[in-house]
């Protein structure tokens, strides 16, 4: 079975663009979450996804945005970006609607904004 | 709220030492507990995980008990390998749909 997806791997932008990051979940998964890794922050939670519907976001600004496919695919997008989001975005996808079980994560999108 | 406190790293041992990473947390509840392993320029692995009081998770030769007395899940290994070198993250996930994350130990075996 494949694992998670995600494109693509490297990216490198100027302040103020915008950015699109996808992700394919594992077959069967309908539950999609991100996440953001830094070196200063560690690991933060973005938002979670499950059958389209976002349930549950966290501590970021309104220029951080997602969405999920009915095939359970999804997108973060980024609107103008800062120097500050220069990070590896982690997808990763679970099997469990409620939330509890195991997410298996992708090998992540380095984002690099100049 | 719930948040998960770990040892600093890095940590640094010689091959064939005895590991113990702690791993303390804080939760309404009663989350579902993991150890994820970073290595270097990769995504993030499961290595174990608990669901519920007092059960132990398991793979290639770690092992972390989840004790609600103590409100811990300490990861433990026998014997490290150089290859075990990897950041290690313990994470708990209660009903709001997300993990929440200790700050991550760096573990360095040297031969």
């Amino acid at each position: 079975k494949a694992g998670v997806t995600q494109t693509p791997r490297y990216l490198i932008k100027t302040r103020g663009q915008q950015v699109t990051l996808s992700c394919s979940p594992i077959s069967g998964h309908r539950s999609v979450s991100w996440y953001q890794q830094t070196p200063g922050q560690g690991l933060q939670f973005l938002f979670e996804y499950f059958s389209e519907t976002q349930r549950n976001k966290g501590n970021f600004p309104g220029r951080f945005s997602g969405r999920q496919f009915s095939n359970s695919r999804s997108e973060m997008n980024v609107s103008t970006l800062e120097l500050g989001d220069s990070a590896l975005y982690l997808c990763a996808s679970s099997l469990d609607p409620a939330g509890r079980e195991t997410q298996y994560f992708g090998p992540g999108t380095r984002l690099l904004v100049l | 709220g719930n948040s998960v406190t770990q040892m600093e790293g890095p940590v640094t041992l010689s091959e064939e030492a005895f590991l113990t990473i702690n791993c303390t947390y804080t939760a309404t509840g009663y989350p579902s507990l993991f150890w994820y392993v970073q290595y270097p320029g990769e995504g993030l692995q499961l290595l174990l995980k608990a669901t519920k009081a007092d059960d132990k998770g398991s793979n290639k030769g770690f092992e972390a008990t989840y004790r609600k007395e103590t409100t811990s899940f300490h990861l433990e290994k026998g014997s490290v390998q150089v290859s075990d070198s990897a950041v290690y993250f313990c994470a708990l996930s209660a009903s709001n749909y997300q993990l929440i994350w200790g700050a991550g130990t760096k573990l360095i075996i040297k031969p």
